[in-house]
């Protein structure tokens, strides 16, 4: 599986879109984007997924560059709830390899 | 409903000890995973079964040994506990292929 590299900490204000950077240049054809986040003392949650096409959901969009070389994770209006590990996964053997994670701080 | 539960949530014993913690999945998913998160809080995979087939065996210590009696309970016994043990132990699951997996809430264990 492709190495992710991400920033270790981001803050974002409360009500303001949080974006997060995920660089994977090594990505190959088949694997896949994930992104989950990890809310302190929780198990691990899915937000998001991508192959190529950028991706929206009730909870993000991911915006995936036309080399599939990076990605950003969008929260658009970010509360203190969202404080939390966020950690992008480039996959596809069927195990999750979790890395560092950026540290995302939501302030009021 | 919980779609992923363990037990127990807090697990303290002394070392030596052979502890089991149990996780039940009712998404009907096929596969099962244990992650252990150590105290840096590095997510490492230790295990995965699918339809009761042990499928991922990552560098584990063989005091660990899972076992999944059908393809919604994945249970993981730990003989003779060693201080490094503690952790915070992780069950997942998934259908195979996809990897949009749902944790439990973890168990706490603390090896004194």
């Amino acid at each position: 599986d492709a190495k992710t590299t991400q920033p270790t900490s981001m803050d974002c204000a409360e009500g303001r879109a949080a974006n997060l950077p995920c660089n994977h240049s090594t990505i190959s054809g088949n694997e896949y984007v994930y992104w989950y986040r990890q809310i302190h003392s929780q198990g691990p949650q899915y937000i998001i997924h991508g192959l190529k096409n950028n991706e929206t959901n009730e909870m993000a969009s991911l915006i995936i560059t036309e080399d599939r070389k990076s990605s950003t994770l969008i929260l658009p209006h970010a509360t203190l709830r969202d404080t939390a590990v966020y950690y992008c996964i480039v996959t596809s053997t069927g195990k999750l390899i979790f890395g560092q994670g950026t540290t995302l701080q939501v302030k009021p | 409903d919980t779609a992923v539960s363990q037990t127990p949530k807090y697990l303290v014993t002394q070392m030596g000890n052979d502890k089991s913690i149990k996780c039940e999945q009712n998404l009907g998913h096929d596969t099962m995973y244990w992650y252990k998160q150590d105290s840096k809080k590095f997510l490492k995979i230790m295990f995965s079964y699918n339809n009761k087939e042990l499928i991922i065996n990552e560098t584990v210590p063989n005091r660990f040994s899972p076992k999944s009696p059908d393809k919604a309970h994945l249970n993981l016994h730990i003989n003779s506990l060693e201080l490094g043990d503690s952790a915070v132990y992780f069950c997942a699951s998934s259908q195979q292929g996809d990897y949009g997996y749902t944790f439990g809430s973890g168990t706490r264990l603390t090896v004194v």
